[in-house]
């Protein structure tokens, strides 16, 4: 079955521009993750919906990101005025129930960003 | 900031020979999951051990969890060149936000043919 997928795989960015980065949880996921890792790092979160509702932010590195899951479904991770610390692959991981405590989360491939 | 810390950072072995490697965290969890992670398929959930749990086992995997120490192990057996990746532990703590992964750096892991 589909996985969670992310778009674009790649995103070159020069310093200052404006990106958005997709994700498609598995459906009927109600649970959905961002999480960021530098190079040679592991993963760190970054931002938690259940459902619609954005519960936990609190790993958003500066005003500068922002992201929202307006329909419970699709998430979108927007950066602005990109700086070249943003450099980094943005992984999108879902779960399937409300509480990951007991539950897998699934990982899509990533986007990688390289901020110029 | 990254909970827990694997040891050793990079690994390389023979195909068929075991491979351990080890993570310590620093709060109290409620569960520890590893993940594997390469160019081709991403990061791949491998197995969770609750902290109720002492021990586990999934095919080639064994993975053993000491709170009182605040360390895990994971110890593939008979590794084969389709192992190598990296692996990284993850902790959900205990309490509020038991609902996100804290990962570790990670162990660089190379299997030999």
């Amino acid at each position: 079955g589909a996985g969670v997928s992310q778009s674009p795989r790649y995103k070159v960015a020069k310093r200052g521009q404006d990106v958005a980065l997709r994700c498609d949880p598995i459906s009927g996921h109600v649970s959905l993750f961002w999480y960021q890792q530098a190079l040679g790092q592991g993963p760190e979160f970054l931002t938690y919906f259940q459902n619609e509702a954005q519960l936990d932010k609190s790993g958003l590195p500066s005003d500068r990101f922002f992201a929202e899951r307006p329909e419970g479904s699709v998430s979108t991770l927007k950066i602005q005025r990109t700086q070249q610390e943003d450099s980094a692959v943005y992984l999108c991981a879902s779960s399937l129930e409300r509480l990951a405590n007991q539950e897998t989360q699934y990982f899509g491939p990533g986007t990688r960003l390289l901020v110029l | 900031s990254q909970q827990g810390e694997e040891d050793p950072q990079a690994l390389s072995i023979q195909e068929g020979e075991n491979a351990t490697m080890n993570c310590s965290y620093k709060t109290s969890i409620n569960n520890l999951q590893w993940y594997r992670q390469n160019s081709g398929r991403g990061l791949v959930h491998l197995i969770l051990i609750r902290s109720n749990e002492r021990e586990k086992h999934s095919g080639r995997l064994r993975v053993t969890l000491d709170t009182s120490k605040k360390s895990s192990s994971l110890l593939i057996t008979a590794s084969r060149a389709a192992d190598t990746a990296s692996y990284f532990c993850a902790t959900v703590r205990y309490g509020g936000s038991n609902y996100k992964l804290t990962f570790g750096k990670g162990t660089l892991l190379t299997v030999n043919p």
